[in-house]
């Protein structure tokens, strides 16, 4: 059984679009997060949230909107996408006060054109 | 601004050449430690971790690394890489004053193994 499970795997999309990446854990975690990786693989904490909370919310435009509406499940939510949306964004989850020893998900390939 | 820093970008061995990837923060108070690998077109994967005691941590795979507080390092050893150790490897520090959520990853150094 996949632990942290991401959909989709892939995702093209135009410009100005809406677009939702979903993310479930089925670990019993408490914590979970989005990371974004870019194109130089600089992997960045975008949101983290703490059974259903939201903990951390880094400088990210608030086209970026994570909806939490169970602790087992975070998606995320972008609107008018941009060009500079285009990276890989990872899901995470990890014990409570575990917070870096995450377990990933495989990643969305968000490509947008 | 407190950072993490990976001073090899990319490294490139032979199979059985020891390795060693080099890991800073700048943070000055308590701190957890971590090293991630991720494999090509994979996610990633927690390699080894350190909270305390033993400076001297042991991961998966043969992989090990060693916190040396004053010199605020943490770098990851392996005496012999293989060709399937070929992989993006990333350091991350969770400085405990910003709460266990808060992590910064370094910006990875790319292991390239050759058979």
């Amino acid at each position: 059984d996949t632990a942290v499970s991401q959909t989709p795997k892939y995702l093209v999309t135009q410009m100005g679009n809406d677009k939702s990446i979903k993310c479930e854990q089925n670990l019993g975690h408490d914590t979970m997060y989005w990371y974004k990786q870019d194109s130089k693989k600089f992997l960045k904490i975008m949101f983290s949230y703490n059974n259903k909370e939201l903990i951390i919310n880094e400088t990210v435009p608030n086209r970026f909107s994570p909806k939490s509406p169970d602790k087992a499940h975070l998606n995320l939510h972008i609107n008018s996408l941009e060009l500079g949306d285009s990276a890989v964004y990872f899901c995470a989850s990890s014990p409570r006060d575990r917070g870096p020893e995450a377990f990933f998900g495989q990643g969305t390939r968000l490509t947008v054109v | 601004a407190q950072s993490v820093s990976q001073h090899n970008h990319h490294v490139i061995l032979s199979e059985a050449a020891s390795l060693e990837l080099g890991c800073n923060y700048s943070y000055g108070g308590t701190v957890n430690l971590f090293w991630y690998v991720q494999y090509p077109g994979q996610h990633l994967q927690l390699l080894l971790k350190y909270f305390s005691g033993d400076p001297l941590v042991k991961g998966i795979k043969g992989f090990e690394a060693e916190f040396i507080k004053s010199k605020f390092s943490f770098n990851l050893r392996k005496p012999s890489v293989q060709w399937s150790d070929t992989a993006e490897y990333f350091c991350a520090v969770n400085p405990l004053s910003g709460g266990y959520q808060k992590v910064t990853f370094g910006i990875g150094t790319k292991l390239q193994v050759i058979p």
